[in-house]
């Protein structure tokens, strides 16, 4: 299957500080990422959609200034949590789909994300 | 959000018995995905059933679609210790491209 790649995998941030994560498609072009929010014990939460080149598209609820999606190259999504709060500890996971893959939709491994 | 309801939200067996999970959604589908989640791990993808599909097998596990009452179930046979993980189904929307949509979950505990 296709490759994704997501970095850190874990980070640790003090509260007020931005952090940035990384998704790569390692092997296909992907046309368009998802963002997801995992907390623990719950489910996965679509936070965001985007397609390179445009704006993110975001899911209601979820702050589209706190939460800045750039998604500049067909290989590189990133999600910068800013100003950063204990509340926004989470497991954070990117997924990406292109049409070489037929539309399919190929998860990364996730991000901790802990705010102290 | 989220698409519908699991049941149940959690299920222990013993090894060797069989473990069914059961998913309903709202919306018209595409497809309907299942995920396997070890604690603290990320995803792994299971089995994809399309809309027009009603059971499919790959292994041990049995997935049937009931389009009719917007319901899966998933099935896993000889249940074994390492079975034990959180288990999504996901579904597609009808429109091409659109985001994969998770359920609630069920958290399975097999023991030896």
């Amino acid at each position: 299957g296709a490759v994704v790649s997501q970095h850190p995998s874990r980070v640790i941030c003090k509260s007020g500080t931005s952090v940035k994560i990384e998704c790569r498609s390692l092997d296909f072009q992907a046309t368009t990422m998802f963002w997801y929010r995992q907390f623990p014990k719950q489910s996965l939460m679509l936070m965001a959609t985007s397609n390179e080149g445009s704006k993110a598209t975001y899911e209601q609820g979820v702050e589209k200034d706190k939460f800045l999606i750039n998604h500049a190259s067909l290989t590189l999504s990133t999600l910068t949590v800013t100003s950063a709060h204990p509340e926004d500890s989470s497991f954070y996971i990117c997924s990406a789909r292109g049409i070489d893959r037929a539309y399919e939709q190929y998860f990364g491994p996730g991000t901790r994300l802990t705010v102290t | 959000s989220q698409q519908g309801e699991e049941d149940p939200q959690a299920l222990s067996i013993q090894e060797g018995e069989n473990a069914t999970m059961n998913c309903s959604y709202k919306t018209s589908i595409n497809n309907l995905q299942w995920y396997r989640q070890n604690s603290g791990r990320g995803l792994v993808h299971l089995i994809l059933i399309r809309s027009n599909e009603r059971e499919k097998h790959s292994g041990r596990l049995r997935v049937t679609l009931d389009t009719s009452k917007k319901s899966s179930s998933l099935l896993i046979t000889a249940s074994r210790a390492a079975d034990t993980a959180s288990y999504f189904c996901a579904t597609e929307g009808a429109q091409a491209g659109t985001a994969l949509i998770f359920g609630k979950g069920t958290t399975l505990s097999v023991s030896s």
